[in-house]
């Protein structure tokens, strides 16, 4: 079975600090992980997934498979952080990439004071 | 706008009736999935589809539940005998399916309240 755990429902951090919302996992094989952000009143949406190895608005995560986290973080908050953030989980093939369906963690709400 | 459709965005209904809800994914999208997502939960997996043919379904979904997708284009889930349980946000998403191209792109929901 897999499963995604985010530890913290809540997380609110000054502008200009840094971020970092905690995401591990637990699957038996070699998944696929990614961040999706919800703004308010839009639609979840992708930020970043570990294969693209990308940055995205200032976002960065790592996958460590030894402790089984894939941390999503951010060296400068700004106020249009604010969103609800899902880590998710899919299997992925011998080649590393992903099919079928996403295991989401519960989400942290963040949000960037001024 | 190209992205997934999903209508209607609310729904009310009274226990025991039955709904449908319909899902229109991106055009060129083959894989299309629908998960739903309750209050202070991320979204759960519901089941999902290849084409016009269903590939896997979750526990969740109990007989009261069926989704389709004729001819491989749009989808319907509806359920039938609704229970107050059933109130929740049911999101469909759709992806490429290809492996370097399976991003799931998510439409807005709908929003079921069984009173």
């Amino acid at each position: 079975a897999q499963r995604v755990t985010q530890p913290e429902k809540l997380l609110s951090v000054f502008k200009g600090a840094p971020v970092e919302l905690k995401c591990n996992y637990s699957y038996s094989g070699s998944p696929e992980l990614f961040w999706y952000v919800q703004y308010s009143r839009q639609r979840l949406q992708l930020l970043l997934r570990h294969i693209s190895r990308e940055s995205i608005k200032g976002f960065t995560a790592d996958l460590n498979k030894g402790e089984t986290s894939f941390h999503l973080k951010k060296p400068f908050a700004q106020e249009e952080d604010s969103a609800m953030y899902y880590c998710a989980l899919s299997p992925s093939n011998a080649g590393g990439t992903s099919y079928g369906k996403l295991t989401f963690g519960q989400g942290t709400i963040l949000t960037v004071h001024p | 706008d190209t992205g997934v459709s999903q209508n209607p965005r609310h729904k009310i209904t009274k226990r025991g009736q039955n709904v449908t809800f319909r899902c229109d994914p991106i055009s060129e999208h083959n894989r299309l999935y629908w998960y739903r997502q309750t209050l202070g939960q991320g979204p759960e997996f519901l089941t999902y589809f290849q084409n016009e043919a269903q590939l896997e379904k979750s526990r969740l979904l109990s007989d009261r539940f069926s989704a389709e997708r004729p001819k491989g284009s749009f989808s319907t889930l509806e359920i039938q005998r609704t229970e107050q349980g059933d109130s929740a946000m049911y999101l469909c998403a759709s992806s490429l399916g290809q492996t370097l191209k399976n991003i799931q792109y998510f439409g807005a929901g709908t929003r079921l309240s069984v009173l």
